[in-house]
């Protein structure tokens, strides 16, 4: 079974400031690991994916994520936020379970970019 | 190249009326999956199809959600009856055959008063 857990419902950052958005995962198989954006009334937008190929990702709009194994970890970051980065955003874990690819999401996190 | 197309965008009904959404896949995609996502949670996956087949819909409340893909592309969710609870965002996402990337559609917004 996977699992993902997404901390801090709500981050606020000002613009130009580091981007972390922190998401901690749990699977029984090698993962495969998503981060997905979500604006107001709109869908998911992949941004980026590891599928055991390089640990440190890179992403559209400057985002990257890092999977650490021995933290079970797959963070997300930013040097440097932009107003346009406010959004959603959606860790989410994968895995072939026999009957496909199945995507188990976390709770999200709220990004607010202030001036 | 088209994304995945879902329509109506917007829905508000009564409960204990019924609903259906429709969802068009990429082109090429066998897989089509229909998530719900309540306000202030992530996505939860309702059904899975491979083709017109359906691989997972242990999470789909059937005594009153269905879904069909008859020719294999385009999908149809219906709720009949509608209950309060099911005010959420219905998503539909699409993938190649045993593709680990999944597309999403823009959803589909219902309001059940």
């Amino acid at each position: 079974a996977q699992s993902v857990t997404q901390l801090g419902s709500h981050v606020s950052v000002s613009e130009g400031a580091l981007v972390l958005l922190r998401c901690n995962y749990s699977s029984s198989v090698p993962p495969y690991l998503f981060w997905y954006v979500q604006y107001p009334n709109q869908g998911l937008q992949l941004l980026l994916k590891y599928t055991s190929a390089a640990t440190l990702v890179k992403g559209i709009n400057g985002f990257e994520a890092e999977f650490k194994k021995s933290e079970t970890s797959f963070h997300l970051t930013k040097p440097s936020a932009h107003m346009s980065d406010a959004a959603e955003y959606f860790c989410a874990v994968s895995a072939y379970t026999g009957g496909g690819n199945k995507l188990t999401f976390g709770t999200g996190t709220q990004l607010k970019v202030e001036l | 190249e088209a994304g995945v197309a879902q329509s109506p965008r917007y829905k508000i009904i009564e409960k204990r009326q019924s609903v259906a959404f429709w969802c068009n896949p990429i082109s090429g995609h066998a897989t089509l999956y229909w998530y719900q996502q309540i306000l202030g949670q992530g996505p939860k996956l309702l059904i899975q199809f491979q083709n017109n087949g359906v691989v997972d819909d242990s999470q789909l409340p059937k005594d009153r959600f269905s879904a069909e893909r008859l020719k294999g592309v385009d999908s149809t969710l219906k709720i009949q009856p509608a209950k309060l609870e099911d005010s959420a965002v219905y998503l539909c996402a699409s993938s190649l055959s045993g593709g680990n990337t999944q597309y999403f559609g823009p959803g589909t917004r219902l309001t059940v008063l």
